[in-house]
């Protein structure tokens, strides 16, 4: 299986700062990547997709970037709503794999 | 708009079979574009893909799970389900169903995949 490591597990940052979370994919996945906001008690909810297409309707703070095996998701000005957990997820091959998460929380 | 609901019984006997189901409203399972997936998630833990489904009924399933569970699909209720037997505490989660869309890139030609309509999901304890 291929193993996706986030980096940092845990980020705290307050509004209005500018975040960059990473994910490093154990084995060459191209842009297969996805990334995923989830608030507790809800499903994910994707921001991102090919390492770098916002999904419609996600706001233009949120960016994406990478291929083959490191990939960054950059959210440029934080907003209140946007403390919440992030995943990526590698879709490459089977069995798609998750990062374990990156919880950030407000400082 | 599509979405997408989990339902089946919450509790669960260990050794006895998981069953749920995933209703599909404003799309149809019945689908090239997409495939359709189960996704579990343990208490405080992270996200766990189990398998997916083509509307063919060609399917793909964790290898460590691959002995226990079964995806289906009923494309008369457009509805998709998820067996999983000889359940134990270890499977107690919350489960969601998901579409995952197939999307051919413009300029490359690739195809993208992409988990874009979730279902709320649905708590799944496994206790005697």
């Amino acid at each position: 299986d291929i193993q996706l490591t986030q980096s940092p597990s845990f980020l705290s940052a307050s509004v209005g700062d500018r975040v960059t979370i990473t994910c490093r994919a154990s084995q060459g996945i191209s842009s297969y990547l996805a990334w995923y906001q989830q608030k507790p008690g809800k499903a994910p909810k994707l921001l991102i997709y090919a390492a770098s297409t916002l999904q419609s309707g996600v706001p233009s703070r949120f960016s994406g970037s990478g291929s083959g095996t490191e990939f960054t998701l950059t959210i440029s000005s934080l907003q209140p709503e946007d403390f919440a957990t992030y995943c990526c997820q590698q879709l490459t091959s089977y069995p798609y794999t998750f990062g374990q998460g990156t919880k950030l929380e407000i400082k | 708009q599509v979405q997408l609901q989990e339902s089946g019984p919450g509790l669960v006997k260990p050794s006895e079979t998981l069953s749920l189901t995933c209703t599909v409203s404003g799309g149809s399972v019945n689908s090239g574009s997409y495939y359709w997936s189960w996704i579990r998630q343990p208490p405080g833990k992270g996200l766990e893909w189990i398998g997916c489904i083509y509307y063919s009924g060609n399917t793909n399933y964790k290898p460590s799970l691959k002995s226990r569970v079964t995806i289906s699909v009923v494309t008369s209720k457009n509805q998709f389900s998820l067996k999983l037997n000889s359940v134990t505490a270890a499977d107690t989660a919350v489960y969601f169903c998901a579409r995952e869309t197939i999307l051919r890139g413009v300029t490359d030609g690739q195809n993208y995949y992409y988990m874009d309509v979730w279902g709320k999901g649905t708590t799944v304890t496994v206790s005697s």
